[in-house]
């Protein structure tokens, strides 16, 4: 079965740190390029960092640029992020999608929740 | 950064009936730039429409795509109970940004 399973996520107070991660099952992963988009109720859906297929160019939001950092694993199948530096309105449901064509996504995990709190 | 503003916000109507979403652009992405989503609660978004037009794998006929540089329509035709839902655009030009999103309900 084609699918994106993500994990990692949890409760974190403010300046801490937290790895997300994604695997990837049912498709050749190295393939493709790949991303995190996050959702809150507040702003709805919002793109935060993409992850090239040929594994060179990565991609960030101005709103996590020099706090959050993606990398992957075409070994292990998987797609991480690493979120340091976290604020409140960091705190959202993160989703790995899949990148096809112009950067769209046509494959998405189920969603993990990201709580950043004191 | 572009931003795309969807409207109407909400959309009432009844199954079977056609509805029509609008998302427009504060500056033209083209037509290849331009990505619709299905969000249903509790699931991930579902993409339906790429390139402003072409349907995604597996998505019925009935949803269509069209518009280019900065006004573009989804379309869905005769309404099924499972396409209430919140629909989203997004580009891909010059940035990547998602609209705010149409929830689409049962009149």
């Amino acid at each position: 079965e084609v699918q994106l399973l993500e994990s990692g996520g949890d409760l974190v107070q403010p300046g801490g740190s937290l790895r997300l991660s994604c695997v990837a099952s049912g498709f050749t992963f190295s393939s493709y390029a790949m991303s995190w988009v996050r959702q809150t109720p507040g702003k709805g859906l919002e793109w935060v960092s993409s992850f090239s297929s040929n594994g060179v160019s990565t991609y960030y939001a101005d709103s996590v640029k020099g706090r959050f950092t993606i990398s992957r694993d075409n070994s292990k199948n998987t797609l991480y992020l690493q979120m340091n530096s976290l604020r409140a309105e960091d705190t959202a449901l993160y989703y790995c999608a899949r990148v096809y064509s112009h950067y769209f996504f046509d494959l998405w995990g189920q969603g993990i929740l990201v709580t950043v709190s004191s | 950064e572009i931003v795309l503003t969807q409207s109407p916000g909400t959309l009432s109507l009844s199954p079977g009936e056609r509805a029509t979403l609008s998302c427009r652009a504060s500056q033209s992405v083209g037509s290849n730039y331009l990505a619709w989503y299905q969000q249903k609660p509790g699931q991930a978004p579902r993409l339906l429409i790429y390139g402003a037009s072409s349907r995604a794998t597996g998505i019925p006929d009935r949803f269509s795509g069209s518009g280019s540089g900065t006004d573009f329509t989804l379309t869905i035709n005769r309404l099924e109970p499972e396409d209430f839902a919140v629909y989203y655009c997004q580009h891909n030009a010059q940035g990547l940004t998602f609209g705010g999103g149409t929830k689409v309900e049962i009149k």
